[in-house]
């Protein structure tokens, strides 16, 4: 089945501790992104991939860090997190960035507080 | 201003009724414009995109775009309590910048 796949799906920490975030998709997709999500903020952009190697920012990239290794991992990692970082975060993929049938694949979310 | 605005809702719609939702944007080098649907707990799903201006409907959704305005909208006739959802709009520049811009979505109520 074709999917992104992130985990965990929630996750409480403490202010300082570092903490990774995992996306994977197996649909050979040049193109991932990472997003939150907060009441009446809406889906920001936190970092965006187009390929092995490449990242780029997005809106929100502080606190932050991507890295993409190989294709179908795209993890995100909080290098030291702080309360503001709480929010609801998706991965997203998509194959045909760029043309006209392009489409965003999420996953399921991870639902992180931060303490 | 915001990058990409809509109205928050809710938006309460008899089951049967059209349900008008609306997009305004600010960058007006924006290439593509798509719909998303929310449900409750769960991840967004394209439901429609829309690169020209005019009409283009698939099922009971109709997207409309107006590049002059600056204006996007989403028309779903027929509405059904499974409707019932979140909508974001989002819209990208293409061209080298692959950036992603969400709305902060409308909140859609079908009524029974």
């Amino acid at each position: 089945e074709a999917q992104v796949t992130q985990n965990p799906r929630y996750l409480i920490t403490v202010t300082g501790k570092k903490l990774t975030v995992t996306c994977s998709q197996n649909m050979n997709h040049e193109y991932m992104s990472w997003y939150r999500q907060d009441p009446g903020l809406g889906l920001r952009q936190i970092y965006y991939s187009m390929n092995v190697e490449v990242t780029d920012k997005g809106d929100v990239p502080e606190g932050y860090k991507v890295s993409r290794k190989e294709k179908r991992n795209f993890p995100l990692i909080l290098e030291s997190p702080s309360p503001n970082q709480t929010s609801l975060y998706f991965c997203a993929s998509s194959s045909l960035f760029g043309s006209t049938n392009e489409k965003l694949f999420f996953g399921s979310g991870t639902q992180l507080s931060v303490l | 201003q915001k990058e990409v605005e809509q109205n928050s809702g809710p938006l309460s719609v008899p089951e049967g009724a059209i349900a008008s939702l609306n997009c305004t944007y600010s960058d007006r080098g924006s290439q593509s414009f798509f719909w998303y649907r929310q449900y409750s707990g769960k991840s967004p799903e394209l439901i429609m995109s829309i690169y020209s201006n005019g009409d283009k409907e698939d099922g009971r959704f109709t997207a409309q775009l107006n590049k002059a305005s600056q204006y996007v909208s989403l028309l779903i006739r027929d509405s059904q309590p499974s409707d019932s959802a979140t909508y974001l709009c989002a819209v990208k520049r293409n061209f080298g910048n692959e950036k992603l811009t969400f709305g902060t979505g409308t909140r859609l109520t079908i009524i029974p």
